[in-house]
């Protein structure tokens, strides 16, 4: 299996435009985990999904931030407006089942400016 | 509530020296994991290692070793005769939130390995 497979690697985006980030699970891993990295809060859980049913949002910053997983391959964070704030590595996980490794995919690296 | 303390940000070390990268957590669960991650220069996170609580054995993987240690709530990790090829940052993770899933990090280390 090629791993967790996030996209773009890398995304510059102007403030107030809509940023759409991708991952790919590994096949038949039932969970995805949304992080995200910054310097000042270091790596912090966004929200997970337990087959393609999110099951905890708690971690998303604001409603500007959303996710979606309309199926067992594929899942969206989208941020609509982007603020410069939000400029981070968002990394994308699966896991086969809960309390075992997650695998991370490379990151996306976000700059708002 | 749920936490992980990495104290230590940076370690600098000469190759082939041994370094222990010291891991704290808090939880009130009685049943949690312990995890390593490794993020080398490249960015993408390593697994490393996963601890249950029920599990205080140490364990050995060539020269990497971790120290759980209930009473301390402490989960260190020691790497024997670095390599420049460590020179990381490693992050100590806790799932102790019912089981969750979702890992609580701590700040990380970096370490430095010099030739």
């Amino acid at each position: 299996d090629a791993g967790v497979i996030q996209s773009p690697r890398h995304e510059v985006t102007e403030m107030g435009q809509e940023v759409t980030l991708r991952c790919k699970p590994i096949s038949g891993h039932d969970y995805l985990f949304w992080y995200r990295q910054t310097m000042m809060r270091g790596l912090e859980l966004l929200i997970y999904f337990n087959n393609n049913v999110p099951i905890d949002d708690s971690g998303m910053p604001e409603d500007r931030f959303s996710a979606k997983m309309p199926n067992a391959s594929f899942s969206t964070l989208k941020i609509q407006p982007s603020e410069p704030r939000d400029s981070a590595v968002y990394f994308c996980a699966s896991s086969g089942q809960l309390n075992t490794e997650a695998f991370f995919g490379q990151g996306t690296r976000l700059t708002v400016v | 509530a749920q936490k992980v303390t990495q104290a230590q940000t940076e370690i600098s070390v000469v190759e082939k020296e041994d370094v222990t990268l010291d891991c704290v957590y808090e939880t009130r669960d009685t049943t949690y994991y312990l995890f390593w991650y490794k993020q080398p220069p490249s960015g993408e996170l390593v697994f490393l290692i996963r601890r249950n609580s029920f599990d205080e054995q140490n364990e050995i993987s060539g020269r990497y070793s971790w120290n759980f240690q209930k009473s301390t709530s402490s989960f260190n990790f020691t790497i024997t005769a670095s390599q420049v090829v460590d020179s990381a940052v490693y992050f100590c993770a806790l799932d102790g939130s019912g089981n969750t899933g979702k890992l609580i990090f701590g700040q990380g280390t970096t370490l430095q390995v010099k030739p």
